[in-house]
Formats: structure tokens, sequence, C-alpha cells
């Protein structure tokens, strides 16, 4: 069965500085989909960023990026330039490819605390 | 649109009662998933629905709880003869597989209390 860790349950960071989130997951799969996911205090489940494990390129969406290691299999996500809306607790998820149905399997979550 | 709803947001029970919540999803999605989520972790699969049909269902989902989507548009989950164990926030989400990317939506979620 597919695992996924996060090692960290709480970190912080300073306004407009930058942040690193670590993942690390188990699968014997070669083709897979990894997600990060952001759960504010509104307990809503926000998708941040998603990577496709064939594609090498590191996924991107504005202030956020990921560095994905498929030999290490990790996956850690990193906020530039922190905002205080940026706080909440990111998830890193795991998905099979060849699957039918989107099934997620959710590591324990980070706690991001923003300091002004 | 307004997104996933689910109803109602925060329900307390005492042990033994039956519990019922309900989820809308997105008007247009034919997926819709239930994720159960426990104090300081992340969610977990429980089932999910294809348009009506329940096509899968977590070995998390004892007998006593059953869900059901009976029109294709939104979904019960029940919780019968509840338990401590069952206190937990039970998440709803939504997609379409007409989305190549298949984006998940969730929504605000129940949390349940057991007395």
């Amino acid at each position: 069965a597919q695992t996924v860790t996060q090692s960290q349950p709480e970190m912080s960071v300073q306004e407009a500085e930058t942040v690193t989130l670590s993942c690390t997951y188990d699968t014997s799969e070669s083709d897979y989909y990894l997600f990060w996911y952001k759960q504010p205090p509104s307990r809503q489940m926000i998708l941040v960023i998603r990577q496709e494990a064939y594609k090498q390129q590191n996924a991107t969406e504005n202030r956020f990026s990921v560095n994905f290691q498929k030999a290490a299999k990790s996956f850690s996500l990193k906020i530039s330039d922190s905002q205080l809306g940026d706080a909440a607790m990111y998830f890193c998820a795991y998905r099979r490819a060849m699957e039918y149905g989107n099934k997620l399997v959710f590591g324990a979550g980070t706690i991001l605390r923003v300091k002004s | 649109d307004t997104g996933v709803s689910q109803d109602p947001r925060h329900k307390i029970t005492k042990r033994g009662q039956n519990v019922t919540f309900r989820c809308d999803p997105i008007s247009e999605h034919n997926r819709l998933y239930w994720y159960r989520q426990t104090l300081g972790q992340g969610p977990e699969f429980l089932t999910y629905f294809q348009n009506e049909a329940q096509l899968e269902k977590s070995r998390l989902l004892s007998d006593r709880f059953s869900a059901e989507r009976p029109k294709g548009s939104f979904s019960t989950l029940e919780i019968q003869r509840t338990e401590q164990g069952d206190s937990a926030m039970y998440l709803c989400a939504s997609s379409t597989d007409r989305d190549e990317n298949e984006k998940l939506f969730f929504g605000s979620g129940t949390q349940l209390s057991v007395l």
C-alpha cells in the first residue's frame, strides 16, 4: 500500500520569507500524481499544486513550487514571499495514475504559521 | 456555482444514535467522494460514486456506515449506532471525469462529535 509521510508537524516562517515543507512517499508504482493541499481554518481543502510523476520538470504555481525527486521519493513544497494568508495546514497527497477514481492518500499534515 | 456544500457543519450526538450527513456536489460533477479526517491526521478515503453508482468502498467503512447518491446529485452518509471512535470530520469532494486532470473540489466538512 502507498504511504505518505510528512515529518514536520509544524513550521514557522516570517512574512516575506521562504519556507520549505517536506514530504516523502512510498510506492512501487512508476506512474502516479502528487499533490499539495492547503486546509485553512475554514476547513475546505484547496489544491495548491499538482505534479505528474512522468514529468521531470518541477511544477510551479505563482509563489508555490515543488522539488520532485522521483528516485528519492521526495516531494517538497517551497513557498516564496510568504504571506499571512498562507497560514494553514498543508497536506501532501498521492494518487495512483492507473486507477479508476480520484482516491488520494494523504500525509498527516504540517501546520504552517506565518509571523508578521 | 457555490461549490461543494455539506450539511450540517457540526453534529453532536450520543453514542448509539444514528446520524446522517448530506453533501451537495458541484452541479455538473458526476463523481462524488467521502473522506474522513480524524484530529491530527490527513483525510482518509471512505467511498466514491460515479453518478448514482457506488463504485468503491474502503475497508474503513464498517457495516454501520452507508452512503447513497440516489439520483446522481446529492449524497448522504449515514452512521448507525455511533461510537466514540466515529468522532471525526467527514469531508465530501466532487469532480468530473470530463476534466483531464480530474481536479477534486472539497466541501468544508461535517464535524461529528460522539459523546
